[in-house]
């Protein structure tokens, strides 16, 4: 079962901020929050993950709340080839009792607009 | 440049016949999976590696079976005990299989069909 629930699609206007939640409401304190996104028919890229602090890098920021039950992703200029499904998943070591069953549930498909 | 190869991109196959999907890392990573995607699906895991020689069933490893001889290397074959084999399948590795500070990287997939 998914750990996480995001919205099923989003759109955005191309050259705008795009903003994709993530609910993880039961997140554990050694559970790290990544996010991937894939296009259509090709495997899925990893962009960015964090556990507490906010993240940045070429692609993307990661901003997670204090209490670590929501996170969102942010594309500060999305581009046409930024439409795509995204995918946020928690992971937990497996050292510390954790699993490696990655759970990806459905995403969000996101579509920037021109 | 590094990279997960998988091949071939697009493979056919009879109903009864065993099939088997190559997958290849030059990223030096230790773990190894193996990921199948249904239309409109999440990815659902299918078998993972942490190291040479040993390797783990995931979600719905009946019908299928690995072998994990060298470090670079993680075929996956689809057995015909397989009850409904087509699909997309995605190959991913990661420094670590056992710490969660690894990014799992994917390659570009093998869609199967079986007619």
């Amino acid at each position: 079962d998914a750990k996480t629930t995001q919205p099923p699609s989003m759109d955005c206007a191309e050259g705008r901020a795009a903003n994709l939640p993530c609910n993880h409401s039961t997140i554990s304190g050694n559970e790290y929050v990544y996010w991937y996104r894939q296009i259509h028919s090709q495997g899925p890229q990893y962009i960015i993950h964090g556990l507490k602090n906010n993240e940045t890098n070429e692609m993307a920021s990661l901003i997670i709340t204090e209490d670590r039950k929501s996170s969102t992703l942010i594309l500060p200029h999305a581009t046409l080839r930024d439409t795509a499904v995204y995918y946020c998943i928690v992971r937990v070591s497996q050292t510390q009792g954790g699993s490696e069953k990655l759970v990806f549930g459905k995403g969000t498909k996101l579509t920037v607009n021109p | 440049d590094g990279g997960i190869t998988q091949s071939p991109k697009y493979l056919f196959r009879k109903e009864g016949q065993n099939v088997t999907l190559s997958c290849e890392q030059n990223l030096n990573h230790d773990a190894m999976y193996w990921y199948r995607q249904d239309p409109g699906q999440g990815l659902r895991l299918i078998y993972y590696s942490q190291i040479v020689n040993d390797f783990q069933k995931g979600d719905i490893a009946e019908g299928y079976s690995v072998s994990r001889e060298k470090k670079e290397s993680f075929p996956l074959t689809v057995t015909s005990a397989q009850k409904n084999p087509t699909a997309f399948y995605l190959c991913a590795s990661s420094f670590s299989g056992t710490v969660a500070d690894s990014p799992l990287h994917f390659g570009n997939g093998t869609r199967l069909t079986v007619t």
